[in-house]
């Protein structure tokens, strides 16, 4: 099946600062979206972005799918922004509605 | 709109006992998903429905799974008997028929089997 890897794995960051954060996979995919999970468990959709820019306030992501990658940016961050971020795209020869998640990166933002 | 609602959020239970997660999609979503996240596996689909008729189970562990979609509005996840090896958060998801559309998932069910 397809293999996706989000680096870096933890990412510690004082509050205002900026971080990138990637998500490499091994096939070209249709569909590819990034999550956030609160540190209350929470999955929170942030986009829906098979190719090209989005951005949604502070946040902002790209997928290069050519390349087989999606990079998602945090602007300022804040310490709300803590938890977990997932990308998650479909299998390889797979329903593109079948999303398989990274294993994620977990952000730390410290007051 | 409420979002995708599921319930309990928290169920401990003995092994051997029979479990039933319930969920309820956000309304006019044409599909509905039943992920299971483990420290070990990370978030794993176990089935998905289209139109309340299931598409693909191929993610579903045991045949001690089972799930449901009697109507558009509810979808039961059933562990029978379930195990220790059951604990861990399942969540459920929907999302619009049209094309591919962003995937959203409520608050989870905290499973743990004593």
């Amino acid at each position: 099946g397809i293999q996706v890897e989000q680096s870096p794995p933890d990412l510690i960051l004082q509050e205002g600062a900026n971080s990138t954060l990637r998500c490499n996979f091994s096939d070209s995919v249709n569909n590819l979206q990034w999550f956030h999970q609160n540190p209350w468990g929470q999955l929170i959709n942030l986009f829906y972005i098979p190719s090209g820019t989005k951005q949604n306030g502070r946040l902002s992501a790209t997928t290069v799918a050519t390349e087989r990658y999606s990079l998602l940016y945090i602007s300022s961050s804040q310490t709300t922004d803590s938890g977990v971020y997932f990308c998650a795209v479909p299998p390889y020869r797979g329903s593109a509605r079948q999303l398989t998640f990274g294993s994620g990166t977990q952000l730390t933002v410290l007051p | 709109d409420a979002g995708v609602i599921q319930s309990p959020r928290h169920e401990v239970t003995e092994m051997g006992q029979e479990v039933t997660l319930r969920c309820k999609p956000i309304s006019g979503h044409d599909y509905l998903f039943w992920y299971r996240q483990t420290m070990m596996r990370g978030l794993e689909l176990l089935i998905y429905f289209n139109n309340n008729v299931p598409i693909d189970d191929s993610g579903m562990p045991e045949d001690r799974f089972s799930a449901k979609m009697p109507n558009a509005s509810f979808s039961t996840l059933k562990i029978q008997p379930s195990e220790p090896r059951d604990s861990a958060v399942y969540f459920c998801a929907s999302s619009l028929g049209t094309g591919v559309e962003k995937l959203f998932f409520g608050s989870g069910t905290q499973l743990s089997v004593l």
